[in-house]
C-alpha cells in the first residue's frame, strides 16, 4: 500500500499564481483532511472531508478550496498566491473519527510564495 | 478557546532513561488525545490514543496517561534510545470530527 501520496514535493509560486495540491490514499479511508505547519506553530487545520461530496472548513480555510469527488483524493486549491501561504502543507487520512484510531500522514508538500 | 500545550520546546534526556513529555490543555474537556511522532521533513507518524474513561495506554516501550482533573497527559519512553530523538505531538478531539495539534516538543535522546 502506498497510504497517503501528496503531490508536489516542493513548489515555488509566484504571489497572484495558482496551484492545485495533490492528495491521494489508498486505505479506503472515508476522512480526509488538510493541514498547514508553519516553523514553531504546530499544525492546523485547513479543510476536512467525512466522505465524498463532503467538505468542511477548519480553523484557517480563506485563501483555500476543497473537492471531494471520490473516497481517494482530496485536491487543496490555491487561487490567488500569498507570501503568507507559504507554509508545509500536510494530508492525513483515517477511517472513521478521530477517536477510533490515529491519522496517516503524507510526506508534506513544502510550498514557497515569493 | 480551546487551548492545548506542550511543555518546552526541547528536552534533553540521556540514553537508557525514561523520557517523559507532558501535554496540558484549557478551557475544554477532550474525549480522547493522540499522540504523534514527527521527524524532520516527514510527516507525522500516529503513535497512541488514549480515551477520556482510559487511565494510562501502553504499547511497548511507550506510556499515555490521561488525567481529566489536571486536564493533563504524559508521554513516556522508557529505555530511551538516539533514534527515539524526534518532536512529538499532542492532539485533542471533542464530539465532532477533527482534532487540534499542539506545537509539539522536540526530545534528545543523548548517547
Amino acid at each position: 500500500n502506498a497510504g497517503v501520496t501528496q503531490t508536489p514535493k516542493f513548489r515555488i509560486l509566484k504571489i497572484g499564481q495558482s496551484m492545485t495540491l495533490q492528495c491521494a490514499q489508498d486505505m479506503n479511508h472515508n476522512y480526509m483532511y488538510w493541514y498547514r505547519q508553519d516553523p514553531g506553530m504546530g499544525l492546523k487545520l485547513i479543510y476536512y472531508s467525512v466522505g465524498a461530496g463532503i467538505t468542511d472548513k477548519g480553523e484557517v480555510p480563506n485563501g483555500y478550496n476543497v473537492s471531494r469527488s471520490t473516497t481517494e483524493d482530496f485536491p487543496l486549491r490555491l487561487e490567488l498566491a500569498a507570501p503568507s501561504q507559504t507554509s508545509v502543507y500536510f494530508c492525513a487520512s483515517s477511517y472513521g473519527r478521530p477517536d477510533w484510531d490515529g491519522y496517516t500522514f503524507g510526506s508534506g508538500t513544502r510550498l514557497t510564495v515569493v | 478557546s480551546q487551548k492545548i500545550e506542550q511543555n518546552s520546546e526541547a528536552l534533553n534526556i540521556q540514553e537508557g532513561k525514561t523520557a517523559t513529555l507532558t501535554c496540558n490543555y484549557t478551557n475544554y474537556s477532550p474525549a480522547y488525545l493522540q499522540w504523534y511522532r514527527q521527524d524532520p521533513g516527514r510527516g507525522p507518524v500516529f503513535l497512541l490514543l488514549i480515551r477520556e474513561n482510559e487511565k494510562e495506554k501502553r504499547k511497548e516501550r511507550l506510556k499515555v496517561t490521561f488525567d481529566t482533573t489536571l486536564k493533563q497527559s504524559l508521554f513516556h519512553i522508557t529505555a530511551s534510545q538516539p533514534a527515539d530523538s524526534a518532536t512529538y505531538l499532542c492532539a485533542h478531539g471533542g464530539r465532532d470530527d477533527k482534532i487540534i495539534f499542539g506545537k509539539g516538543t522536540r526530545l534528545h535522546i543523548l548517547p
